[in-house]
């Protein structure tokens, strides 16, 4: 079955360092990836998408994440993070059942940010 | 932002009662979903509509129904709420399916006592 790990539930960085969010997914076909943000008490926000295009995606507010298919990973980088980006972050992969194609979300991982 | 609101935005129900929540989007997408959202889970996917009156299951669909009667609304029931359905329960939309992104609405939490 097609799936999505996510690897760390909990982050934490100081404000200026590095943000690294793991994810790797499983997949017969080349996929098509999501990292979506949810802010506390809020839906979830888009970030960036991969379909097959460019393997390095930049999404918005200075992330981006780079698809290897060896590797069979989608990690979320930003190079400095700011206090604003404390949230919850989701990957996702479409994968194909009954006919259509549907998101498939992993567990999530929340990023704390500390000045 | 996508046209997306659900109603209500915060249920508390006791178990038993049916309990129906709405989600209504003024972008006219083909596609609407519901999820819901637990700790250690992520979302999972409860039921999808790909159009009006075309309904299908989702991983998690025991115990729920849902309703497409017009394009820019999709119901979903609880027949007899449990306290394992107190959740969040989010809908989304998209124009299609695969590469396309899903837009999501702002969330319903609901707590069945």
């Amino acid at each position: 079955a097609q799936s999505v790990t996510q690897l760390g539930s909990h982050v934490s960085v100081s404000e200026g360092a590095l943000v690294l969010l793991r994810c790797n997914y499983s997949s017969s076909v080349p996929p098509y990836l999501f990292w979506y943000v949810q802010y506390p008490n809020q839906g979830l926000q888009l970030l960036l998408k991969y379909t097959s295009a460019a393997t390095l995606v930049k999404g918005i507010n200075g992330f981006e994440a780079e698809f290897k298919k060896s590797e069979t990973s989608f990690h979320l980088t930003k190079p400095s993070a700011h206090m604003s980006d404390a949230a919850e972050y989701f990957c996702a992969v479409t994968v194909f059942s009954g006919g259509y194609n549907k998101l498939i979300f992993g567990a999530g991982t929340r990023l704390a940010v500390h000045p | 932002d996508a046209g997306i609101t659900q109603s209500p935005r915060h249920k508390v129900t006791e178990t038993g009662t049916p309990v129906t929540l709405r989600c209504h989007q003024t972008e006219n997408h083909r596609y609407m979903y519901w999820y819901r959202q637990d700790p250690g889970h992520g979302l999972r996917l409860i039921h999808y509509s790909y159009g009006v009156k075309d309904t299908d299951k989702g991983e998690v669909s025991d115990g729920y129904s849902v309703s497409r009667s017009k394009t820019e609304d999709f119901l979903l029931t609880l027949e007899s709420a449990t306290s394992s359905q107190t959740s969040v329960y989010f809908c989304a939309i998209s124009e299609g399916t695969g590469r396309n992104e899903q837009f999501f609405g702002p969330g319903t939490r609901l707590t069945v006592l």
